[in-house]
């Protein structure tokens, strides 16, 4: 099965700072790559699919982008309800795997 | 509005045998696939499986295809995830979820199954 890498487990940053998250997939996986955001107690919220395709109502804070497998979400200009935990996921075929999810947390 | 309504917490013996369901309105049932993941405490998210809606197909992640089936009942547009031979380290929060072209993108609001003896 394909792994996807997830780096860093954690992070501290500021509000108004820019923040990036990282995963690797093992394999060419395309494009098929959409990125959450989990809050404790809460539903994932999905933010991206398509590598940087923004899902509806979600801010443009929030970009995608790929570098060959390695797959980047950037959240600009931090605000207080973007603390929470991040995950990757390569979907679209064969069995889905999350990455082990990034926890942005207040500096 | 698309909705995806689950049903409610389930405390199990281990060993048991839960099904979840997950009630949708909104969208077309048939026209997307229906995506199980779940969280267990203080770990992260782990896909379960998936189900289409249109035939039933399924695709079951490797460590539950054993323990784990899926349907829909298209009369309702209500998908069931059944785990059979429930373990204590299936204590988690289940969740569905719509999937298409999009990859997974209305949630349900989740699902707490706890097995204890």
């Amino acid at each position: 099965d394909i792994q996807m890498t997830q780096s860093p487990s954690s992070l501290s940053a500021s509000v108004g700072d820019r923040v990036t998250i990282t995963c690797r997939a093992s394999q060419d996986i395309g494009n098929d790559l959409a990125w959450f955001q989990k809050r404790p107690g809460k539903a994932p919220k999905s933010l991206i699919w398509n590598v940087s395709s923004l899902q509806s109502g979600v801010p443009s804070k929030f970009s995608g982008s790929r570098s060959g497998t390695d797959f980047t979400l950037t959240i600009s200009s931090l605000q207080p309800e973007d603390f929470a935990t991040y995950y990757c996921l390569r979907y679209n075929s064969g069995p889905r795997t999350f990455g082990q999810g990034t926890k942005v947390e207040i500096k | 509005q698309v909705q995806l309504v689950q049903s409610g917490t389930e405390v199990k013996k281990p060993g048991a045998s839960v099904r979840v369901s997950c009630k949708t309105s909104g969208y077309t049932f048939t026209s997307y696939y229906i995506t199980w993941v779940r969280q267990a405490p203080g770990q992260g998210l782990e896909w379960v499986g998936w189900i289409s809606a249109y035939n039933g197909n399924t695709e079951y992640a490797r460590k539950l295809q054993d323990r784990v089936t899926m349907t829909t009942d298209t009369s309702t547009s209500t998908a069931y995830m059944e785990v059979r031979s429930l373990r204590s380290d299936d204590t988690a929060v289940y969740y569905c979820a719509r999937e298409a072209q999009r990859g997974p993108d209305y949630w349900g609001q989740g699902t707490l199954v706890t097995v204890s003896s």
